[in-house]
């Protein structure tokens, strides 16, 4: 399974964009990079995943390198509540179940 | 959110002990996957399921059993509780292909 290397923390001011970046050098062609979150001690939560291509939903935007060696999460506009522990996987293949590997993750402080 | 949910939310029980943790989903998914959380260990799979009565051991099996009776529950028992099994369990589902959601989490802690 592709490893995935993150900062350990971060801090971004209230309002600004929280890019946080991941490497994940030994993805293989089929692997898609996922990121989650995890608030305080609740569940994580699903944030964007993608394999190839720039993506963006109502949470984030995933900018992913064109030899996909790496990607950055992209919170546009940072709130308060958006403090969290922040997780770059690479999602293994379905002959592994499709599980998820998680690392340290990064946690990111949003400070007013 | 999808509808998952776990119980029971807390637990105390005592060394020797059963332990059975229940995750319930209302999604019909055919995935379902036991996690467990630790300090400086993130989250580790302990156990999936792939079908109903299908299951697959995760990285940290040892001391777990899980089964899978009906689409919409997966449980997870410790035969008999150690201190080590003291953690947060975090229950997720997904569709084939599909991206994993997580349940609430339940707490237990092994005296």
């Amino acid at each position: 399974d592709a490893k995935t290397t993150q900062p350990t923390s971060m801090d971004c001011a209230e309002g600004r964009a929280a890019n946080l970046p991941c490497n994940h050098s030994t993805i293989s062609g089929n692997e898609y990079v996922y990121w989650y979150r995890q608030i305080h001690s609740q569940g994580p939560q699903y944030i964007i995943h993608g394999l190839k291509n720039n993506e963006t939903n109502e949470m984030a935007s995933l900018i992913i390198t064109e030899d996909r060696k790496s990607s950055t999460l992209i919170l546009p506009h940072a709130t308060l509540r958006d403090t969290a522990v922040y997780y770059c996987i690479v999602r293994g293949g379905y002959n592994q179940g499709g599980k998820l590997i998680f690392g340290q993750g990064t946690e990111l402080s949003v400070k007013p | 959110d999808a509808g998952i949910t776990q119980s029971p939310r807390h637990k105390v029980t005592e060394t020797g002990t059963p332990v059975t943790l229940r995750c319930h989903q209302t999604e019909n998914h055919r995935y379902m996957y036991w996690y467990r959380q630790d300090p400086g260990h993130g989250l580790r799979l302990i156990h999936y399921s792939y079908g109903v009565k299908d299951t697959d051991k995760g990285e940290v099996s040892d001391g777990y059993s899980v089964s899978r009776s009906k689409t919409e529950d997966f449980l997870l028992t410790l035969e008999s509780a150690t201190s080590s099994q003291t953690s947060v369990y975090f229950c997720a589902i997904s569709g084939q292909g599909e991206t994993q959601y997580f349940g609430p989490g339940t707490r237990l802690l092994v005296l």
